[in-house]
């Protein structure tokens, strides 16, 4: 079964600073989609970033960049210049193609982003 | 605007009861969500429907039933029969054979037993 692990419960950074949330994942399939989820203090979750395990190049949408580590089953995500409406709970997820049902997200971690 | 709709967004509910929360959509997607959302925990599958008139049991089903009579509708009830039912519900949406996981979520509804 798979499973997807973030160790980092609570993390803090300064505004316009860089910050890296950790996320490992455990699983035998070779073929497989990785996503960082979203969900601000108004709690509507969205997708901030999407990786496909075939693609070696590491996504990137904007500020948010992710480390995509296929053998060491790591999958970080990198926020550059932090600004106040990052505040969130950052939820790694990890899925099969074709099996949406089979979404496994992690516990998440809070991202307080502070002046 | 286009979006998922949950409501309410706060309930309060004596034990014993039933109380069911209510999921609209208007993205025309086929496949519909309830998610459980407990602090340290994560997400938790309790129901999915892939298409009008059926759905599966998620991860947690025991005490929970949905109906899809609707594409746009997925209710969720939440039976006395659930043992822990205070939580966040987050109901979920998204379309058929969707291969690139993009859920698109609701804001949820924060469900707390007296």
């Amino acid at each position: 079964a798979q499973t997807v692990t973030q160790s980092q419960p609570e993390m803090s950074v300064q505004e316009a600073e860089t910050v890296t949330l950790s996320c490992t994942y455990d699983t035998s399939e070779n073929n497989y989609y990785l996503f960082w989820y979203k969900q601000p203090p108004s709690r509507q979750m969205i997708l901030v970033i999407r990786q496909e395990a075939y693609k070696q190049q590491n996504a990137t949408e904007n500020r948010f960049s992710v480390n995509f580590q296929k053998a060491a089953k790591s999958f970080s995500l990198k926020i550059s210049d932090s600004q106040l409406g990052d505040t969130a709970m950052y939820f790694c997820a990890f899925m099969k193609p074709f099996n949406t049902d089979k979404l496994i997200f992690g516990t998440g971690t809070r991202l307080q982003v502070f002046p | 605007d286009g979006g998922i709709t949950q409501s309410p967004k706060y309930l309060f509910r004596k034990e014993g009861q039933n109380v069911t929360l209510s999921c609209e959509q208007n993205l025309n997607h086929d496949a519909m969500y309830w998610y459980r959302q407990d602090p340290g925990q994560g997400l938790r599958l309790i129901y999915y429907s892939q298409i009008v008139n059926d759905f599966q049991k998620g991860d947690i089903a025991e005490g929970y039933s949905v109906s899809r009579e609707k594409k746009e509708s997925f209710p969720l009830t939440v039976t006395s029969a659930q043992k822990n039912p205070t939580a966040f519900y987050l109901c979920a949406s998204t379309g058929w054979r969707e291969t690139t996981g993009e859920l698109f979520f609701g804001e949820g509804s924060r469900l707390t037993v007296l």
